[in-house]
């Protein structure tokens, strides 16, 4: 069964600091997400990894992807308030054909980021 | 990406009734499943909505419970039945978009609240 652990579950922030949240998954998988949902709102696509050593950014953001350690982290440089939402990790559950489009959530991480 | 729809956006529901969330995508798709958000927490899985035949339920999600219709490619519906305070959460449809990349995308929600 696969396990997706995110830490930490609550991240509070300063304006212009830099943080990692982590995502670790218990089982091989072909495919990782990051979403970002904001109260009230549904999710939004922020990266999706596909290999080992892939690395996407995007603004203030930054996801990387290691395959071999299970590992995907999302890296906020100079946080600022509108980053402020909860971030969610999905992995694709694999099956014996490979990837499954299924997707196991981490619990998320709810990220303050204060002036 | 996608433009994806949901009706109702939200609902308040009696003990005992059912509710049939309705989900539309702005183009053809092979994929498309139903999440669960209840209050607080992250997604789960409840189905894969497959095209001209039952759909997928995931461990924990019965067909009784949640019935789920796919006529075509680009629509599909999820029913709550029987109610209960404990349905109360947030559904999400999600639907797979190929490409270069396949990625997953989320509809805006249906809230629903049981009394």
């Amino acid at each position: 069964e696969l396990k997706v652990e995110q830490n930490p579950l609550f991240l509070s922030m300063q304006e212009e600091k830099n943080y990692t949240i982590y995502c670790n998954y218990s089982t091989t998988s072909d495919r990782l997400y990051w979403y970002r949902q904001d109260p009230g709102k549904s999710l939004e696509s922020l990266f999706v990894l596909l290999s080992n050593g892939a690395v996407k950014q995007e603004g203030r953001l930054m996801a990387s992807l290691d395959t071999k350690a299970r590992l995907s982290t999302l890296h906020i440089t100079a946080a600022v308030h509108d980053l402020s939402a909860t971030y969610f990790c999905a992995v694709d559950m694999p099956t014996t054909q490979g990837g499954s489009e299924k997707l196991v959530f981490g619990k998320g991480t709810k990220l303050t980021v204060n002036p | 990406s996608a433009v994806i729809s949901q009706k109702p956006s939200r609902d308040i529901c009696q003990r005992g009734t059912s509710l049939t969330i309705q989900c539309q995508v702005d183009s053809q798709v092979t994929m498309m499943f139903w999440y669960r958000q209840q209050p607080g927490q992250s997604l789960t899985l409840i189905a894969t909505a497959n095209q001209g035949s039952e759909a997928t339920y995931e461990s924990g999600f019965v067909i009784d419970k949640f019935p789920i219709s796919r006529p075509n490619l680009t629509f599909s519906t999820l029913t709550v039945s029987n109610m209960s305070p404990e349905d109360s959460s947030i559904y999400l449809c999600s639907v797979l978009t190929s490409g270069v990349t396949n990625e997953q995308f989320f509809g805006p929600g249906t809230r629903l609240t049981v009394l």
